[in-house]
């Protein structure tokens, strides 16, 4: 079956810096995309969605973009801060899909003081 | 307050036994989820319910069993035929129309020795 899957599982940036977080999707009929942030032993939190007829989606730090052409997905959060770490799952829904979300492996992002 | 609720936080078993895992959610929500979390890895869905009394096996969903007799609850019964059943496990539930967001409880981990 189609998978969503992550470049990088882990990454470290300095307090400040920007950080960009990125997932690679195989399946063309995905029409929904969405980011979680997972802190250790909760349970995962809405960060921003976007759908298949947007390239960029902005919310409070974070930026979504989205390449259709390559199905690459990233996150962008910017001045990253120590609260930020966590780890970091994309999501997509493919179109017609009674199941709705399938989930990438996840990036662990730590923040370095 | 609107929201998903899993207990218990921590739960421990002896091996052989069957254990069943609350789920309840108060946000009017018509479909909810198991999924299984292992360490350092994404999640895998168990059973999905769209509806009251109807329910569909994940991608992993042998040694598990689930009902949907209310639409505010969904237990999952980790049977003994499960082979590996330590794990955190993540309970969401969604509304379909107009955000496919799915909305997740704190979690349950499970240790069975």
């Amino acid at each position: 079956g189609e998978s969503v899957g992550l470049h990088l599982p882990t990454l470290s940036v300095q307090e400040g810096d920007n950080s960009i977080i990125n997932c690679a999707y195989s399946n063309s009929a995905s029409d929904y995309f969405i980011w979680y942030k997972q802190e250790s032993g909760k349970g995962p939190q809405f960060i921003i969605d976007i759908r298949s007829n947007m390239d960029k989606r902005q919310g409070q730090r974070v930026t979504v973009l989205l390449n259709k052409t390559v199905k690459h997905l990233s996150l962008q959060i910017a001045a990253t801060q120590p609260g930020d770490s966590a780890v970091y799952f994309c999501a997509e829904k493919v179109e017609g899909s009674a199941r709705q979300l399938t989930f990438g492996s996840g990036t662990q992002l730590t923040v370095l003081p | 307050d609107g929201g998903i609720t899993q207990s218990p936080k921590y739960l421990f078993r002896k091996e052989g036994q069957n254990v069943t895992l609350s789920c309840e959610q108060n946000l009017n929500h018509d479909a909810m989820y198991w999924y299984r979390q292992d360490p350092g890895q994404g999640l895998r869905l168990i059973y999905y319910s769209q509806i009251v009394n109807d329910f569909q096996k994940g991608d992993i969903a042998e040694g598990y069993s689930v009902s949907r007799e209310k639409k505010e609850s969904f237990p999952l019964t980790v049977t003994s035929a499960q082979k590996n059943p330590t794990a955190f496990y993540l309970c969401a539930s969604s509304t379909r129309l107009p955000s496919y967001e799915q909305y997740f409880g704190p979690g349950t981990r499970l240790t069975v020795t």
